[in-house]
């Protein structure tokens, strides 16, 4: 069985900063990861995915993260955060092929 | 081009009430997973289905919950006599083929189920 923990619950952050969210991941066997954002009142969107390969992945809208198995982390990084950032960003790992395990969320409010 | 389509967006059920969520897969999606997110909780997986199957149901409830995906029409998860435990926001999404390291899994917008 996998497990994720997203560090942090809520991120705030002003426009223009770059922001980061930690993601750690708990799983015995080779995963799949990735991350995911909702916007308010929306489903959930993929920003980016580790299947394998090189272990700095870049995603959409400027996002990118990085896969560290010795650390089992996934963290996410965005060097310079826009208003529209604003959301829910959620870390999954999955070990198959449909079975995705969810972290908690991280809610980045993004303030001019 | 429609993306995966739930209805309703909002539920409100009085306790012993049943509900019924409806999702349909984008265009030319056979492969259909329920996820359920409850408060301050990530989203956790109920089933999975392809069509007139349930391929598995680890995730559900053992009692009151049911999903189906019949040859025609939505992919329907019911849930009988509801509790308050049972207010959540229920996620459908759907795939092309099985298989994450094909690409994704695609959301929709979610049903949104008040227990009163």
């Amino acid at each position: 069985a996998q497990s994720v923990t997203q560090l942090d619950s809520q991120v705030p952050v002003f426009e223009e900063a770059p922001v980061e969210l930690r993601c750690n991941y708990s799983s015995s066997v080779s995963v799949y990861l990735f991350w995911y954002v909702q916007y308010p009142n929306q489903g959930l969107q993929l920003l980016l995915k580790y299947l394998s390969g090189s272990t700095l992945v870049k995603g959409i809208n400027g996002f990118e993260a990085e896969f560290n198995k010795s650390q089992t982390s996934f963290h996410l990084r965005k060097p310079s955060v826009h208003i529209s950032d604003t959301a829910e960003y959620f870390c999954a790992v999955s070990s198959n092929d449909y079975k995705l395990s969810f972290g908690a969320g991280t809610t980045v409010t993004v303030r001019a | 081009n429609a993306g995966v389509m739930q209805n309703p967006r909002h539920l409100v059920r009085r306790r012993g009430q049943e509900a019924r969520l409806r999702c349909s897969p984008m265009k030319g999606h056979s492969h259909v997973y329920w996820y359920r997110q409850l408060p301050e909780e990530g989203l956790k997986f109920m089933v999975y289905l392809q069509k007139e199957n349930i391929i598995d149901e680890s995730g559900m409830p053992k009692e009151r919950f049911s999903a189906e995906f019949p040859k025609e029409g939505p992919s329907i998860l019911r849930i009988q006599q509801v509790v308050r435990g049972d207010s959540a926001a229920y996620f459908c999404a759907s795939s092309p083929q099985t298989g994450l390291n094909t690409g994704e899994l695609f959301f929709g917008e979610g049903s949104r189920l008040t227990v009163l």
